[in-house]
């Protein structure tokens, strides 16, 4: 089983849609997770940190569900410019002076069409 | 501005040969990765440095090695051994909060 897993797509989905990611990690002991953004063959840049109780960041909701072991992603109203592949990251804290390691999932394809 | 600067953007490797791929960050932070994506595919862990003159293998080290002499660099050499060195490499350091901030990576292929 990977470590952090999520349905790869693609989304198509037209401007204005709200879609949902979802992507699960198999380490309970996973500590900090996040949400990466990949244009093409561009570097993964951080759209958001997910948190406990559940973060927004505008259009950008995250969710947590440690029981679960559960993560997701909801984008409201879709636009051209959120066409990317979104990732899923956890890290896992060693404690001690470890920063823990992220591991990434491979990534979910989202296409947002006019 | 701080950052991660890699260089070069893109490199040609023929078969047979070594070559080293720069990654020197101005953040200060302590821990630095290298992963490799292929293409459709997520982020492998190369090798990742938390302190310096220290470093540790990732799940995919066969073939590559690195050194951390300074906390500003952490270059990558893809060595002979790599079989499959075609790929897009990206370098990493992770700040307080756990999160990464990435290169714009190197572009490796095979000629």
């Amino acid at each position: 089983r990977k470590e952090v897993e999520q349905d790869p797509g693609p989304f198509n989905v037209p401007e204005g849609a709200t879609v949902a990611f979802n992507c699960t990690y198999s380490n309970s002991a996973s500590q900090s997770f996040f949400w990466y953004r990949q244009d093409c063959r561009k570097e993964p840049k951080l759209l958001m940190s997910v948190y406990s109780s559940g973060n927004e960041d505008g259009r950008f909701t995250a969710q947590l569900n440690r029981a679960s072991q559960y993560i997701s992603l909801l984008i409201r109203d879709s636009k051209l410019s959120d066409s990317a592949t979104y990732l899923c990251v956890v890290n896992i804290y060693a404690g001690g002076t470890s920063y823990g390691k992220l591991t990434f999932g491979q990534g979910t394809i989202l296409t947002v069409h006019p | 501005d701080g950052g991660i600067t890699q260089s070069p953007k893109y490199l040609f490797r023929k078969e047979g040969q070594n070559v080293t791929l720069s990654c020197e960050q101005n953040l200060n932070h302590d821990a630095m990765y290298w992963y490799r994506q292929d293409p459709g595919q997520g982020l492998r862990l190369i090798y990742y440095s938390q302190i310096v003159n220290d470093f540790q293998k990732g799940d995919i080290a066969e073939g590559y090695s690195v050194s951390r002499e300074k906390k500003e660099s952490f270059p990558l050499t893809v060595t002979s051994a790599q079989k499959n060195p075609t790929a897009f490499y990206l370098c990493a350091a992770q700040g307080p909060n756990y999160g990464y901030t990435f290169g714009s990576g190197t572009r490796l292929t095979v000629v």
